[in-house]
């Protein structure tokens, strides 16, 4: 079956515009998670969805990014007022229910880069 | 949540074996320990899990000594194409924060 995708694959845009990333997981996946990673540097942890709540958004570096998921399914994540520290490459993940910890399974990415 | 200490980079040579220790002292009794494997420009991808003990699948061993406070991934016979980031996680299903630390990059010499 198709794995977890991700759209656009690069984005491009100039500080101050808003951007929108799509993650698409995995079918019947129930959790979803973001993450971003920065050049040469591990990754950090943004939000995630359980179905179509996010219980911890702590992880959002500041209130110019927001994230929702709609039917338990597809999630858009939304940068506003884009910054030059937003580059990085936006990592989404999607996890199936089960009795422990499960194995997240992660798409391609989006590389975003703010001129 | 348990928090994760491993090396940041390691360098062996093809053809060796390649053991990536990983400290979890604060480990709950729930948590599992779960490595990922990175290539560059791709996502992390899962390569074992592990409770207790010893587990082994076609890529790895995971070695667990019986406190648990830390674990050992083994890669035998290393090839250049293993050359990536290894991430070490601790956590049970019930965590909604799930802590990717820095990784150890590993780099294989031919």
């Amino acid at each position: 079956g198709a794995g977890v995708s991700q759209s656009p694959s690069n984005k491009v845009t100039e500080k101050g515009k808003d951007v929108e990333l799509r993650c698409d997981p995995i079918s019947g996946h129930t959790a979803l998670y973001w993450y971003r990673q920065s050049l040469g540097q591990g990754l950090e942890f943004l939000i995630y969805f359980q179905g179509n709540s996010a219980p911890d958004k702590s992880g959002l570096p500041s209130d110019r990014f927001s994230a929702e998921r709609t039917g338990g399914s597809v999630s858009t994540l939304t940068i506003q007022r884009t910054q030059q520290e937003d580059s990085a490459v936006y990592l989404c993940a999607s996890s199936a229910p089960g009795p422990a910890y499960n194995e997240q399974f992660f798409g391609p990415g989006t590389r975003l880069t703010v001129l | 949540l348990a928090k994760t200490t491993q090396p940041i980079s390691m360098d062996s040579y093809e053809g060796q074996e390649v053991n990536i220790t990983c400290s979890h002292n604060n480990i709950a009794t729930n948590d599992y320990i779960t490595w990922y494997q990175q290539f560059p420009s791709q996502g992390p991808r899962f390569i074992i899990q592990g409770y207790k003990t010893k587990v082994t699948n076609e890529v790895a061993s995971l070695f667990i000594p019986a406190d648990r406070k830390s674990s050992t991934l083994s890669l035998p016979r290393v090839s250049l194409s293993d050359t990536a980031v290894y991430y070490c996680l601790v956590g049970d299903k019930e965590d909604d924060k799930i802590i990717f630390g820095k990784g150890t990059r590993l780099h294989i010499l031919p």
